[in-house]
Formats: structure tokens, sequence, C-alpha cells
């Protein structure tokens, strides 16, 4: 099956700090995206940053980066400089499984950020 | 340019009843994909259309559910007879090609059934 495995239920931050949010995931494919999204409290699902498998280079965007492991088939977000507007779920995601661009995401990942 | 718009964001139907919601997807967009969110749990596939076909609909309850998405006019998710478990938040997503996989999520419609 392919399954998107986020083990972390619930991570907080101090404010102005970095944290690490995990995500594994299975495939057979050797080509492929990977996302991360953020939902807020007003459930708005927003992307937040793509990774192409076939890129070496992580992807970043601002204050996001992400630290992608092809081999150890590991994708996870990096947050720096946390702010109070970060606090949200992140669910990892990634297409399939088929041919199509259905996505299949991760049980998500709860953000708190404190004062 | 406007983002994908659902309609309604609430909906209460008692049991029985049927429900139906609406997707406007982004202008340009012809993919679109209807995804549901149980409580406290990610977001599930359900159909994926173009305009006037249905591409995969492989996580759609094969009951009660159908997904169109007419030529002209929003995508619309009917859900009928309506039960309990049907209580979710129902998300839609546009994309202007399907390769990239960068899909742009409305807000959400928030099914309640009671």
């Amino acid at each position: 099956a392919q399954t998107v495995t986020q083990s972390q239920p619930e991570m907080s931050v101090q404010e102005a700090e970095t944290v690490t949010l995990s995500c594994t995931y299975d495939t057979s494919e050797s080509d492929y995206y990977l996302f991360w999204y953020k939902q807020p409290p007003s459930r708005q699902m927003i992307l937040v940053i793509r990774q192409e498998a076939y890129k070496q280079q992580n992807a970043t965007e601002n204050r996001f980066s992400v630290n992608f492991q092809k081999a150890a088939k590991s994708f996870s977000l990096k947050i720096s400089d946390s702010q109070l507007g970060d606090a949200a779920m992140y669910f990892c995601a990634r297409p399939g499984p088929g041919a199509n661009s259905k996505l299949t995401f991760g049980k998500g990942i709860t953000l708190s950020v404190r004062p | 340019n406007a983002g994908v718009m659902q309609n309604p964001r609430h909906l209460v139907r008692r049991r029985g009843q049927e429900a139906r919601l609406r997707c406007s997807p982004m202008k340009g967009h012809s993919h679109v994909y209807w995804y549901r969110q149980l409580p406290e749990e990610g977001l599930k596939f359900m159909v994926y259309l173009q305009k006037e076909n249905i591409i995969d609909e492989s996580g759609m309850p094969k009951e009660r559910f159908s997904a169109e998405f007419p030529k002209e006019g929003p995508s619309i998710l009917r859900i009928q007879q309506v039960v309990r478990g049907d209580s979710a938040a129902y998300f839609c997503a546009s994309s202007l090609y399907r390769d990239t996989y960068e899909q742009y999520f409305g807000p959400g419609t928030r099914l309640t059934v009671t």
C-alpha cells in the first residue's frame, strides 16, 4: 500500500525558534512529488512547499525548508523563526496510488507555538 | 484570480436527507478533486473529475455518493440518504495541469448529519 506516515501527532515550539516536522512515505517510483500543506483553524488547506524527487536540492520557501532524503523515503519540514501564525495542522502528502494525480495525505501534526 | 469556491460552508442535514456540495474551481482549471476529512484525520481522496468526465472514483463509496463536473457550472458532490457517519469536512481542490500535482483547495464544506 502507498502510505504517508506522520508519527508525531503533536509538537510545540517557542516563538522565534526552529522546529522540524517528520514525514516518511512509501513508493516504488523513482520520480514523484511531495508536498507539505498547512491547515489553520479556518480549515483552509494551504500549500506550504513542494519537492520534486528528481531534484537533489532541497526546496525552500522563505522560512520553510525541507530535508528530503530520497533513499530513506523521508521528507521533513523545517520551520525557522517560528511565528504565532504558524500554529496549525501540517499534512505531508504525495500523489497516488495509481497514475492519476490524487493525493495521499498523512494523518497530520498539530503544531502549537508558545509566545 | 479568485480561489477555489465551495458552498455552502456549513450544511446540516437530518438522517435520510440529501446533501449537495458545490465546488467552483479556479479560473482556467479543468481538474477537480474531492476529499473527505473525518475528525482528527487527514484528507482522504474520493473522486477526480475533468470536465464532463469521472476519471477516478476509487475513493468514493459505491452507494449513495455521486459526483459530476458538467461542461458549464460547478462540480457537485451528492450524498443521498445521509447517515451520521457522513458527518465530515468535504474539500474540493482544482489544478491547471494533472502532471504537476499542484492542487489548490477550497475552504471546505462541513456537513453535519443529525
